[in-house]
């Protein structure tokens, strides 16, 4: 597609309850982020992929956390067992190479609460 | 020392004002730096790469100063859309794969 695809746009869900956010990054783009913001914090990284593979994990706060990504597209960012805590804008951004040369393009993300 | 620090501001400018934003990085070894913008309640956008040599484009211009590891943005002749918030965005290389941002500075054109 033209830009990067997130989906859904705004998702609540109750604590306790799995929640998983999609990425369609821009095609061609090998390498996919996912970041998280909150209110009134910056970006926080947790995770980096290169086709399907994750070489940089180490954003991940917990275990709860995990992602994939396959046929070096779509990916998707998996919370298991939401908390408040985790209520954010979830951001997914794509980019060609690792994005030294020319950033990333960010999707518009998704907006999880956690009630 | 935080890896990307940016005064969060607000600034608030007058339409026509120049105004000029710095972001701090604390790895030395550094290799490429970014302008993002972004509004509220949107994703950041790519504002402009910034070059050893500096770079403009239009009424933006980006520099970076090595020595004392920092890069700066500068808004000539501010207009009312370019109230947002700015992100500065570092690229470490060297085994860190992804931009470090820092958590923006906002800007507030007023009339």
């Amino acid at each position: 597609g033209a830009g990067v695809s997130q989906s859904p746009s705004n998702k609540v869900t109750e604590k306790g309850k799995d929640v998983e956010l999609r990425c369609d990054p821009i095609s061609g783009h090998t390498a996919l982020y996912w970041y998280r913001q909150s209110l009134g914090q910056g970006l926080e990284f947790l995770i980096y992929f290169q086709g399907n593979s994750a070489p940089d994990k180490s954003g991940l706060p917990s275990d709860r956390f995990s992602a994939e990504r396959t046929g070096g597209s779509v990916s998707t960012l998996t919370i298991q067992r939401t908390q408040q805590e985790d209520s954010a804008v979830y951001l997914c951004a794509s980019s060609l190479g690792q994005g030294e040369r020319n950033g990333y393009t960010f999707g518009s993300g998704t907006r999880l609460t956690v009630v | 020392r935080k890896e990307v620090e940016q005064d969060p501001g607000p600034f608030n400018v007058p339409e026509g004002a120049t105004v000029a934003f710095n972001c701090t990085y604390s790895n030395s070894a550094s290799q490429s730096f970014f302008w993002y913008r972004q509004d509220c309640r949107k994703e950041p956008k790519l504002l402009m790469s910034v070059y050893s040599s500096g770079n403009e484009d239009g009424r933006f211009t980006a520099q970076l100063n090595r020595a004392s590891q920092y890069i700066s943005l500068l808004i000539r002749d501010s207009k009312l859309s370019d109230s947002a918030t700015y992100l500065c965005a570092v690229y470490s290389g060297a085994g860190s794969y992804q931009l470090t941002f820092g958590k923006g500075t906002k800007l507030s054109v007023i009339p």
